[in-house]
Formats: structure tokens, sequence, C-alpha cells
């Protein structure tokens, strides 16, 4: 059974800074991993999807990467703003579902 | 429409009383998923549809729940006889294409709260 894990549950920084967030599965059968943001009492935004096949995928700010041998993938998010503020899931696809991580919760100080 | 569809936002049952929940995918997506968010971060997928077949249903706890995808109409997610433990919001997503190579439109999802 796929289990997903997401490192670190919360994290606060400055404006400004660069930062990291981390999600790894055990089942390295995938097809692709899916990364979202999800604000408050809404649905989820899709940010980025990376195929099995790619190593990374960038949009703007956004650049995620994946190792599917190690069941690793990391969200790198540049120049963080005040509205980058959010809870971001990654999801990976192995039978036509997505299982999702646990989430971090992202707070950006102004 | 260009955006799933969820209706409705907010729906209030007693335990035990039937609650029915609606979803428009985004026109000309033929997959359509459901998956429940009970506590902050924790989805868990309940069921596939590709068009108004059944893709998966293995997250699905059939005794009450059930699920249906029609043509020319919403699709629905209905519980029978809800409990305390299904309260959490329900999601519905589409897509165009099969998962596999194809990403994930989730709409704004509908908070179901039993009391």
């Amino acid at each position: 059974k796929q289990e997903v894990t997401q490192i670190p549950a919360a994290l606060s920084v400055p404006e400004g800074e660069n930062l990291v967030l981390n999600c790894s599965f055990t089942d390295s059968a995938i097809y692709n991993l899916q990364w979202f943001r999800q604000d408050p009492g809404k649905g989820l935004t899709s940010l980025l999807l990376i195929q099995s096949s790619q190593r990374e995928q960038t949009s703007g700010r956004l650049n995620a990467s994946l190792d599917k041998s190690s069941g690793r993938s990391t969200l790198y998010i540049a120049a963080s703003q005040p509205g980058d503020s959010a809870t971001y899931l990654c999801a990976v696809d192995g039978a036509e579902k997505l299982t999702f991580g646990t989430g971090t919760r992202l707070t950006i100080i102004p | 429409g260009e955006e799933v569809a969820q209706t409705p936002k907010h729906l209030v049952r007693g335990e035990g009383q039937k609650a029915k929940l609606y979803c428009a995918p985004i026109k000309g997506h033929s997959y359509v998923f459901w998956y429940q968010q009970v506590l902050k971060n924790e989805f868990k997928f309940l069921i596939s549809f590709q068009n108004e077949n059944v893709f998966d249903e293995t997250g699905m706890p059939k005794e009450r729940f059930s699920a249906k995808c029609l043509p020319n109409s919403p699709c629905s997610l209905e519980i029978q006889a809800t409990k305390l433990e299904d309260s959490a919001v329900y999601f519905c997503a589409s897509s165009p294409i099969p998962l596999n190579t194809g990403e994930l439109f989730f709409g704004e999802g509908s908070r179901l709260t039993v009391l």
C-alpha cells in the first residue's frame, strides 16, 4: 500500500527566503506526482505535474523535482511571498487514483 | 464549464438522515473522482468514474455510500443514514484523460456536518 509523507508538517519563513518542501513515497511504481496548494476553506489548486519519466518541472518561482528510485520529490519555492502561505500537498498516481501526502502548512512572515 | 462545480457548499444533517452531494465536472472531462477530507489534510479516495461507468470503487464504504455519473446530469454522491464520522469535506475532481498521463482538477468541496 502506497504511503506518502511530507516533512515538515508546518514551516514559517520570512518573506523573500527560498524554501524547500519535501515529499516521500514508499512505492516507486508511480505514473506521476502532482503538487497542489490548498488555501483555507478552499479546494486544491494544481501547481505542477511531473511524469515518472521526468526529473523536474518548473513554473514561475516553483520548481519540483522527482527521484522515483529513492521515492522522493521536492518543491522549491524561490523568493517567497505572503501570498504563498497555504498548505502544500503532494500526491502520487500509481493506480489511476491519487494517494495524498499529509501536507505542509506554510506561513510566509511579511 | 471551465471549473469543477460542487453543490451544496455546506450541508448539515442529523445523524441517520440522508445526504446528497453534486458535482459537475469540467466540460469535456471524461474522468470524475470523489475524495473525502476528514481531518485537516487526510484525503481519502472514494470512487472514480470513466463517463457513466464506475472505474474504481475500492474506497467506498459500500453499506451507506453510493455514487452515480449519468449522461447529461451532474454526478452525485449519496450517503444513506449518515453517521457522525461522515462529517468531512467531500471533493470532486475531473480529468480529460487517464490519470496516469494527466493532472486532476478539483472543485472547492462540499462540507458535510453530521450532528
